[in-house]
């Protein structure tokens, strides 16, 4: 399979543990997005990524959430002190950089904060 | 069947028939536009997407059809099958977005054989 992986797909979890989830783009990706979405919400964007540079953060991500993309392949997406309301699912996105912005996305990274 | 105007969260259908999902964008600057059908525990997947300097893309069973005077978008399916129910979201690119699609509120298809 060639397409957009993430892992886990699932993560439960107790209120203040940290968390990290993985994404591993479309090998010829240059551009990784990361997009958070609720029960009955479309997909919300939090951070992209061109190569291994961070260019944009939405104000969602909050200080207790970084993301990294050390070599410009994968990325990770952290957070840190989990409450409760970050249970949703996290989602990747990515595509080339030639394309106009027609984005792949991976199955989602489903989590759980009790 | 067709969610007609103002958005609706659900369409039903019978097996054959021809659907029709409305969306309406906010950004009247956004250059480019993409529907999305989301099955349960799956990410989006992609169905086709259309420029602002189109009005309308054919693809194989599914149209989009781009009214920019109005901001409006639609999704037509021809001859609904059961495999096509799902969640469907139309996203949009408005240039102060850099680089992300924001989404619209989801439309739920139920087809029934």
């Amino acid at each position: 399979d060639t397409g957009v992986s993430q892992d886990p797909r699932h993560k439960i979890t107790k209120r203040g543990q940290n968390v990290t989830f993985r994404c591993d783009p479309i090998s010829e990706h240059n551009r990784l997005y990361w997009y958070r979405q609720t029960l009955g919400q479309g997909p919300e964007f939090l951070t992209y990524f061109q190569n291994e540079a961070q260019l944009e953060k939405s104000r969602l991500l909050s200080d207790r959430f970084s993301a990294e993309r050390p070599k410009g392949s994968f990325s990770t997406l952290e957070i840190q002190r989990t409450e409760q309301g970050d249970s949703a699912m996290y989602l990747c996105a990515s595509r080339p950089g030639s394309s106009y912005n027609e984005q792949f996305f991976g199955p989602g990274t489903r989590l759980t904060v009790l | 069947g067709e969610s007609v105007g103002l958005h609706l969260p659900t369409l039903s259908v019978q097996e054959g028939d021809n659907s029709i999902i409305n969306c309406a964008y906010s950004n009247s600057a956004s250059d480019y536009f993409i529907w999305y059908k989301q099955e349960s525990g799956k990410g989006p997947q992609f169905i086709i997407d259309i420029r602002s300097n189109m009005d309308k893309r054919q693809g194989q069973r599914v149209t989009v059809l781009l009214n920019k005077t109005v901001k409006h978008l639609s999704l037509q399916i021809a001859a609904t099958q059961p495999g096509d129910s799902a969640v469907y979201f139309c996203a949009e690119s408005p240039p102060q977005a850099g680089t992300a699609l924001i989404f619209g509120k989801g439309t739920t298809l139920s087809v029934s054989s």
